[in-house]
């Protein structure tokens, strides 16, 4: 069956330390992947996509690498912030006709000063 | 103002009552998208829309129902509401304009809707 895994528990890490996410999939083959980031009570926010052939994407503090033979896209948060706390989603997108996006549920980010 | 807006934020109703759910937007966007989310499922896609004359189903949507009014509206119904659709509700829109943002969504505030 077709499935996306993000950790469920919540991720506590120190300010200043890098927070690293992991967004698994299994018997789907995403043209490219998207993350999100979703405060409580507030709608997802785009923050970065990265292509099936690109291997590694920067904004700023973000980097999201993309391993298509492991099937694993890993979030980078560097130096982070207690104002990155916040729940991270990984979308895949599946190309032909549509291009639907698939969700993960999430991994809730805890930065601690 | 915000891009993307859903009426009502809140809501409370009874098994059996109709319920619409509102999305505007001021984006200018041709495609929109309703999902809903339940705790540790993720959201997942009730209908979705390319235009004013273009309605498909997504991965959940018995029990739903849409209406694209038009290129800014698009509203949700729930027929005969039951319990287990009580769930946290997104409105979004895509363009594919520009290589950068290729499909990338703009979210609503969401709905939270009971159904007792």
């Amino acid at each position: 069956s077709q499935k996306i895994e993000q950790n469920s528990e919540a991720l506590n890490i120190q300010e200043g330390k890098t927070a690293t996410l992991t967004c698994n999939y299994t018997n789907y083959s995403p043209a490219y992947l998207q993350w999100y980031r979703q405060d409580p009570g507030r709608g997802p926010v785009f923050l970065l996509l990265i292509r099936e052939n690109e291997k590694e994407k920067r904004k700023e503090r973000l980097k999201v690498t993309f391993d298509t033979t492991l099937k694993q896209s890993l979030f980078h948060i560097t130096a982070s912030q207690p104002a990155d706390s916040a729940t991270y989603l990984c979308a895949l997108v599946i190309s032909g006709g549509y291009n639907k996006l698939i969700f993960g549920a999430g991994t809730r980010l805890a930065v601690h000063p | 103002d915000a891009d993307v807006t859903q009426t009502p934020r809140n809501r409370i109703t009874k098994t059996g009552k109709r319920i619409m759910l509102e999305c505007s937007q001021t984006k200018g966007h041709d495609r929109m998208y309703w999902y809903r989310q339940d705790p540790g499922l993720g959201l997942r896609l009730i209908y979705y829309s390319f235009d004013v004359k273009d309605i498909n189903k997504g991965e959940i949507s018995d029990g739903y129902s849409v209406s694209r009014q038009a290129q800014a509206k698009f509203s949700l119904s729930l027929e005969s509401a039951i319990p287990n659709q009580t769930a946290l509700y997104f409105c979004a829109t895509s363009d594919l304009a520009g290589e950068s943002s290729y499909n990338e969504q703009f979210f609503g505030p969401g709905t939270r809707l009971t159904v007792l």
